[in-house]
This record gives structure tokens, sequence and C-alpha cells, in this order.
């Protein structure tokens, strides 16, 4: 079942813009991942944040995660054609010696030049 | 290896047929996830290898759907009378233990076409 859901489906903006991404969860985790996907084939990991922290950083990238709204944000700075892609979160709810990820749908990210 | 490889890249078979996937994880990885992507969809869990036992079984949709781990290292992942409902991209990815702390490997997959 989907745990993860990103909003919105699908982002258009130009290069240079800033780009943000949603996603709300439904039960605790263990901690927040996000993932990007080109040409749907193979995901590629970008950035993990833990249950106990609120914000993270990775070069453009900045995670947020607001436990007690069960959601996460993830904002794209200074956007460039390169950044399209499609843009998934992933949670972690592992409770019993051992965790997986439940993955959302995506958010789809155009980036014009 | 230098990352996660998953063969074929591409198969079209026939309704009917029985298909072999395989995935070939980063050298020392001990657990190993199969996820399964229908077009435009997310990620559907399939199962989850650590080491040669599968604790964790829950998503593979039917009995037609079966895999195996040997020698800790490479899966392979069979769907029996493969239906159209199957065709769709099947990804592979590897961690270095059971916990996601450090996220995972995914390698290229394999895109099912049922015919």
């Amino acid at each position: 079942s989907q745990q993860g859901e990103e909003d919105p489906q699908a982002l258009s903006i130009q290069e240079g813009e800033n780009a943000t991404m949603n996603c709300s969860y439904k039960t605790s985790i263990n901690n927040l991942q996000w993932y990007r996907q080109n040409s749907g084939r193979g995901l590629v990991h970008l950035i993990l944040i833990r249950s106990n922290e609120r914000e993270k950083h990775s070069g453009r990238l900045r995670v947020t995660l607001d436990t007690s709204k069960k959601s996460s944000s993830l904002l794209i700075t200074a956007s460039r054609a390169a950044d399209t892609a499609s843009y998934f979160c992933a949670t972690d709810q592992g409770n019993s010696g051992y965790s997986t990820l439940t993955f959302g749908k995506g958010t789809m990210l155009l980036v014009s030049p | 290896g230098a990352g996660v490889s998953q063969s074929p890249s591409n198969k079209v078979t026939e309704k009917g047929k029985d298909v072999e996937l395989r995935c070939d994880p980063i050298s020392g990885h001990t657990a190993l996830y199969w996820y399964r992507q229908s077009l435009g969809q997310g990620l559907e869990f399939l199962i989850y290898f650590q080491g040669n036992s599968a604790p964790d079984k829950s998503g593979l949709p039917s009995d037609r759907f079966s895999a195996e781990r040997t020698g800790g290292s490479v899966s392979t992942l069979t769907i029996q009378r493969t239906q159209q409902e199957d065709s769709a991209v099947y990804l592979c990815a590897s961690s270095e233990t059971g916990f996601t702390n450090y996220g995972y490997t995914f390698g290229s997959g394999t895109r099912l076409t049922v015919v």
C-alpha cells in the first residue's frame, strides 16, 4: 500500500527557479528519503532525514520534516534542465528487526531552459 | 561490482510463458529488494532478502511470482505463466544492511512487456 503521497503530481518551471515538492505519509516513521528517477529507470538516492531531524541540506537540496503533520518537503534551488526527472519520497516504518522502504507515486518535474 | 546490475534490460514475452529476471547486487550488500513499477506509478514492494533468506515476501502479488537468492549475492525473480498485467519495470536494489539508514542503490531495471 502507498505510504508517501507526493504533491504536486507534476511541476513545470523555468531554469533558475526553485522547485518545491511535498510528501505526506500516514504512520510513524524511522526516516524519510528522497529519490530521483530519470527516464523511468533506476532510482538514485538523494537525501535521508531521520525522524528526530527537522531540516537537512545537501548542495542545492533542502529537505524538511514535520512529524506532527506527517509531511516532508524537498526544495531544489536554482533549478537546471538536468534536474528534470521524477522525484519520489520513501518512508521507513520498520520496527521488527529490519525495515523496508515504501514509496509514493512521485512528482514529475520539468525544468525548461 | 560497482553498482547493481540487472539483466535483461528489456524482455518481451508471450502471455503464458515463464520469465526469469536477474539481479547482481553490490558486493558485500547483505540486503536485496525487488520492486515493481507500472507505467506512471510508484514503486510496489515485492520481496526483501537478508542474505539468502527472505524475511518479507508480503509483496509478491500471486503464487506465480517467486524469487531466490544464492550465495548471499545474485537473485532471480521468476514469473510463471505471465499475464499482461505483469508488464512493468522490475527494479532491484541493495543496501549494506537490513536497515535503511544508508539508502538503497538501485539497478536500472528490467522492462517486461507481456504480449
